[in-house]
């Protein structure tokens, strides 16, 4: 089974600091994909970034990077130079490629709301 | 593109009654999902499908009924609503379904039912 885990469930930052959202999963698939996105007030679900299981690679995107360990089976997501707009609940979310509904669903994390304060 | 739509935006049931939540995307994705959103609670997969005419249960999808008559739509039918099923409702879709896709999320429908 595949699992999640963001024991963050709140942070609040004062603006313009940098934070880091934990996130550590379970898989025994040796081929999987995490993700993140984002869901600000308003609800929607906005896609950040995929990372398949092969690609160690650190990623940065402006204000935003990911760290992806596999050693230790976390993906974690950093924000740089914080910002009131970046004030949402983030998900990370683990897509494996077995067979059945777990090749196709995504298993979410209980998410972790930021709070960034002007 | 309007990408994935969902109506209503909110509705309140009283319980033992039906609807229907509808979705439905225009990017022509084969693949479609249904999520429900608890409180404090990542999604979880009620039904999804892979193509029109198919449909499959996810990890939770007692009480619920879909169908895929089209690809565009993917309509989500709650059969004699329990106070259980109140709870926020995601339509995704994907262009492919092999773990490696993002799904696109529609904007979504928040169910209570008293």
């Amino acid at each position: 089974a595949q699992k999640v885990t963001q024991a963050q469930t709140e942070i609040s930052v004062v603006e313009k600091e940098d934070v880091t959202l934990d996130c550590v999963y379970e898989t025994r698939d040796t081929t999987y994909y995490l993700f993140w996105y984002k869901q600000p007030p308003s609800g929607e679900l906005v896609f950040l970034i995929r990372r398949n299981s092969f690609d160690e690679q650190n990623e940065i995107s402006g204000r935003y990077s990911w760290n992806f360990q596999k050693s230790t089976s976390s993906f974690n997501f950093t924000i740089t130079a914080s910002q009131v707009v970046d004030s949402a609940v983030y998900f990370c979310a683990l897509s494996g490629v077995s067979s059945g509904a777990g090749s196709y669903q995504l298993t979410f994390g209980k998410g972790t709301k930021l709070s960034v304060i002007p | 593109n309007a990408g994935v739509t969902q109506t209503p935006k909110f509705r309140i049931l009283k319980i033992g009654q039906s609807m229907t939540l509808q979705c439905t995307q225009d990017m022509n994705h084969n693949y479609m999902y249904w999520y429900r959103q608890d409180p404090g609670m990542g999604l979880k997969l009620i039904y999804y499908s892979v193509g029109a005419g198919i449909t499959d249960k996810g990890e939770v999808p007692n009480g619920y009924n879909v169908s895929r008559s089209t690809t565009e739509d993917f309509p989500l039918r709650l059969e004699l609503a329990a106070p259980s099923q109140t709870s926020v409702y995601f339509c995704a879709s994907s262009q492919r379904g092999e773990g490696g896709y993002e799904q696109y999320f529609g904007p979504g429908t928040r169910l209570t039912v008293t």
